[in-house]
């Protein structure tokens, strides 16, 4: 079965604009969850949404939001972009959510995001 | 406070031998899960092995085990009969409850080079 497609897979903003990600999970998954990976920071949770609804949030400044639409696609968005916001995000559908412990995640390739 | 720990920024290993990844995490939920991921230079990240913390026996799969010491908080990744494919990052993971949100945690990983 197809994975999880992220969209797009790289781009480039300035600063103050605002840029909009696209995740589509596996079918069937009502799970996705959306991470930052930097060289900094590593890589870190920023949100889960579960049959539509924000379940488990990271803490990360209210300039990063999301939505899952109906049909379990996500998107996330961040506003008023910095230079420290360039980094791989990261989608991840899962059967259970974060929630479960035995809750496998399946990524997706990512989106790089440079900001200048 | 780091709850996954990675000591081990890189490591380097003969083609067809074993190799172990450390990991050490801190947590006082007596639930919890571990998980080991791989990423590959592409970025996308591979699911690889899971251990619960209630689990009696140590978690393999494939080439890939899971050195789970309960007591010492540690959860080591083994791969035996290393192949080139197998040069990635390699990321320990753990679900814990903070900020009244389940929160997926990673390590700073791991990366892992095979030679011929």
């Amino acid at each position: 079965k197809a994975g999880v497609t992220q969209t797009p897979r790289y781009l480039i903003k300035t600063r103050g604009q605002q840029v909009t990600l696209s995740c589509s999970p596996i079918s069937g998954h009502r799970s996705v969850s959306w991470y930052q990976q930097t060289p900094g920071q590593g890589l870190q949770f920023l949100f889960e949404y579960f049959s539509e609804t924000q379940r488990n949030k990271g803490n990360f400044p209210g300039r990063f939001s999301g939505r899952q639409f109906s049909n379990s696609r996500s998107e996330m968005n961040v506003s008023t972009l910095e230079l420290g916001d360039s980094a791989l995000y990261l989608c991840a559908s899962s059967q259970l959510g974060v929630s479960s412990g035995a809750n496998v995640l399946t990524f997706g390739a990512g989106s790089r995001l440079t900001v200048l | 406070a780091q709850k996954i720990t990675q000591t081990q920024p890189g490591m380097f290993v003969q083609e067809k031998e074993a190799v172990t990844l450390d990991c050490t995490y801190d947590t006082s939920d007596p639930s919890y899960g571990l998980f080991w991921y791989k990423q590959p230079s592409s970025g996308e990240m591979i699911f690889l092995i899971y251990q619960g913390s209630y689990d009696q026996q140590n978690a393999t799969e494939g080439r890939y085990s899971l050195n789970f010491q309960k007591a010492r908080k540690s959860a080591n990744l083994v791969i035996s009969a290393s192949q080139l494919g197998d040069s990635a990052m390699y990321f320990c993971a753990m679900r814990e409850f903070r900020g009244g949100s389940y929160i997926p945690t990673f390590g700073r990983g791991t990366s892992l080079i095979v030679h011929p």
